[in-house]
């Protein structure tokens, strides 16, 4: 069984433009979140989408949003990057996020800006 | 102060050791996970627990609701158990994250 996938693997862009990273779950999740790890800081929970529709977001400013497809599939958008936006992006995924159900992370997209 | 903390941050240790690692939390959980992050990034769920002990080979976690503490141990250590240990509380849908320890095993 595929696992969660994440494209691109790598992405450069400058001070500015707009990033769009892909994530898609496992087949059968229907919730999939998305993380933040810059460099020499935690993991930070970001956004959270479950059948379509954002259930719940991290502190984050409203330049980061967000989109879930019919097939579950996600996007991550960030707009008027800031150098600091600069880290690797998680995606995970997992059944019905509303209750004890285990989450599953792909890769990440490295997202560097100039 | 974090809600979560993982101790130590940085631990290096011989093959064949036993490992520790330890997560306090701050306030009441639903439940705690572990994971494990290879130097690439990607990041694998080792467990996740509300009560008591859980055992994957050579991985056990425990937690104790009462004292807000969950332990990760590894038996017979091996290289390839180098990686960063991150310690997560919540529900599925906002997990809190520690830091992270770093292990380091050496042959």
């Amino acid at each position: 069984e595929a696992g969660v996938t994440q494209s691109p693997t790598h992405l450069i862009k400058t001070r500015g433009q707009q990033a769009t990273l892909r994530c898609s779950p496992i087949s059968g999740h229907t919730s999939v979140y998305w993380y933040q790890q810059a460099l020499g800081l935690g993991l930070q929970f970001l956004l959270w989408y479950d059948e379509g529709e954002e259930r719940n977001r991290g502190n984050f400013p409203p330049r980061f949003s967000g989109r879930q497809f019919p097939n579950y599939s996600s996007e991550l958008n960030v707009n008027a990057l800031e150098l600091e936006d600069s880290a690797l992006y998680l995606c995970a995924s997992s059944l019905a996020g509303d209750s004890y159900n285990e989450q599953f992370f792909g890769p990440g997209t490295r997202l560097t800006v100039l | 102060k974090n809600e979560v903390e993982q101790s130590p941050q940085n631990l290096t240790a011989q093959e064949g050791e036993f490992i520790t690692i330890n997560c306090s939390y701050s306030v009441g959980i639903s439940a705690l996970h572990w994971l494990q992050q290879h130097p690439g990034g990607g990041i694998v769920s080792l467990f996740m627990l509300s009560s008591g002990k859980k055992k994957h080979g050579r991985l056990i976690a425990t937690i104790n609701i009462q004292e807000k503490h969950s332990s990760l141990h590894i038996t017979a250590s091996h290289p390839r158990d180098s990686a960063v240990y991150i310690c997560a509380k919540g529900r599925a849908q906002k997990l809190v994250f520690g830091q992270g320890t770093r292990l380091t095993i050496n042959p």
